[in-house]
């Protein structure tokens, strides 16, 4: 199971939106409404931001934006802020009844 | 609160075999599916296997299936990771994760990891 592709980078200026692509195959993102995205600051655990493509856990800012077309996913960070300086990463649910991730996007605030 | 703490990493040798834990508390334990991730040295994530709630099904990803097996102990909120036939390419932190019921990937609370290093 290859990886799933991301920008290695993305960069805003505060109060910008940015995108983060998550281009899978049919037998993952394009396959299941199972697309979830982590952000991991520096020597910190991955902390789960989207599930289920579209849906924030409780204590996520609505800065934070999930959507799917076909086999690619995106996630959107509206207002960005110091803070969201952060590596992403999405994964999926497979048709191999694993989990595959995406190979990470670093994001800079400028 | 949810907390998640893995133990067991450690140096080991090319072809020897270390079994991590992870001591799960603040949810119900047998409810959920859970998951061993790694990340190698400044790289991304990588996902490593998964166990149903009950332990009775479990899925592996290719570069370690045959040689790691992950189980679960639901009386004692444990989460097990038996890795044997170990590799200088093994060498990575290991993450536990708690998943919803679905089993899916959407894993709410991680573990601080536990380092493992595979080396001569």
């Amino acid at each position: 199971q290859s990886a799933l592709t991301q920008p290695d980078s993305v960069s805003g200026s505060p109060g910008q939106s940015i995108t983060i692509s998550c281009t899978g195959t049919s037998s993952d993102v394009g396959g299941f409404n199972y697309v979830s995205w982590f952000q991991q600051h520096p020597g910190k655990a991955p902390e789960l931001i989207i599930y289920e493509v579209t849906n924030r856990p409780s204590g996520v800012s609505n800065r934070f934006s999930g959507s799917k077309s076909g086999n690619t996913a995106s996630l959107t960070i509206s207002g960005l802020q110091d803070e969201d300086e952060a590596d992403y990463y999405c994964s999926s649910f497979t048709s191999s009844h694993t989990v595959v991730f995406g190979t990470g996007t670093k994001v800079t605030v400028l | 609160e949810v907390h998640l703490v893995e133990s067991g990493g450690g140096l080991v040798q090319p072809g020897g075999s270390l079994r991590l834990s992870c001591a799960a508390s603040g949810f119900i334990f047998s409810d959920y599916w859970m998951h061993w991730v790694r990340q190698l040295p400044g790289k991304g994530l990588v996902w490593v296997a998964r166990v149903r709630s009950d332990g009775s099904d479990a899925s592996y990803a290719a570069s370690v299936r045959g040689r790691f097996t992950i189980s679960r102990d639901n009386a004692k909120s444990t989460l097990y990771l038996q890795m044997n036939s170990l590799r200088a390419e093994d060498t990575a932190v290991y993450y536990c994760a708690k998943d919803s019921i679905l089993g899916s990937g959407s894993s709410d609370y991680w573990g601080q990891g536990t380092l493992v290093t595979v080396s001569s």
